[in-house]
């Protein structure tokens, strides 16, 4: 398996702005991409994925796009609220080898 | 909750001794897998489980093992802990080998 690459590591963001966070991957057979959601102390909670058939996917305030000729992958947020504040994980999978990016604090600031 | 848990949620130990952590679940999922998270490096896989008795090792497996003789427990064993084991570990579940399901994760200190 292959490692994911995922930048920024910390974002600081105004209540109402938007958010992206982008992961690059090298493993072409990759099929899957979830993202999770960790607030502090509690475990990884999917928010959302995307199949490698599929450009974009929404739902409400988040969406995720995928771009299978560049391998990389974004997770948008739109409108955040303090409440977003969390440590973001995207994922690659392929062949039950489900690998994690290092990991992105973000601050939504009142 | 999410129909998986982990016990103990909290261990401290000391370098040598052996540990036992284990991963309960509720759903009959076939797929199980533990990972580690320390700062840095996200989530890696230590090892992983297809079936009863059917495991895998990961990206991280090097000082663990594991066994899972019924379909709802998966159980990781730190032959002899070590300092650079201190770490927090999380087990996940899914039925489909993807959307996985995390449980509230055990936060072992080797002194």
């Amino acid at each position: 398996g292959e490692n994911v690459e995922q930048h920024p590591s910390t974002l600081s963001v105004q209540e109402g702005d938007s958010a992206v966070i982008k992961c690059t991957y090298s493993d072409s057979a990759s099929n899957y991409f979830p993202w999770y959601k960790q607030e502090l102390g509690k475990r990884p909670q999917l928010i959302i994925d995307i199949r490698s058939n599929v450009g974009e996917k929404k739902d409400q305030r988040i969406a995720v796009t995928l771009n299978k000729t560049a391998k990389h992958f974004s997770l948008h947020i739109t409108e955040t609220q303090p409440e977003d504040s969390a440590v973001y994980f995207c994922a690659q999978y392929n062949n039950n080898d489900m690998r994690f990016g290092a990991g992105t604090r973000l601050t939504v600031k009142p | 909750d999410a129909g998986i848990t982990q016990s103990p949620r909290h261990k401290v130990t000391e370098t040598g001794t052996p540990v036992t952590l284990r991963c309960h679940q509720t759903e009959n999922h076939r797929y199980m897998y533990w990972y580690r998270q320390d700062p840095g490096h996200g989530l890696r896989l230590i090892h992983y489980s297809y079936g009863v008795k059917d495991t895998d090792k990961g990206e991280v497996s090097d000082g663990y093992s594991v066994s899972r003789s019924k379909t709802e427990d998966f159980l990781l064993t730190l032959e002899s802990a070590t300092s650079s084991q201190t770490s927090v570990y999380f087990c996940a579940i899914t039925g489909t080998a993807y959307g996985y399901t995390f449980g509230s994760g055990t936060r072992l200190t080797v002194v």
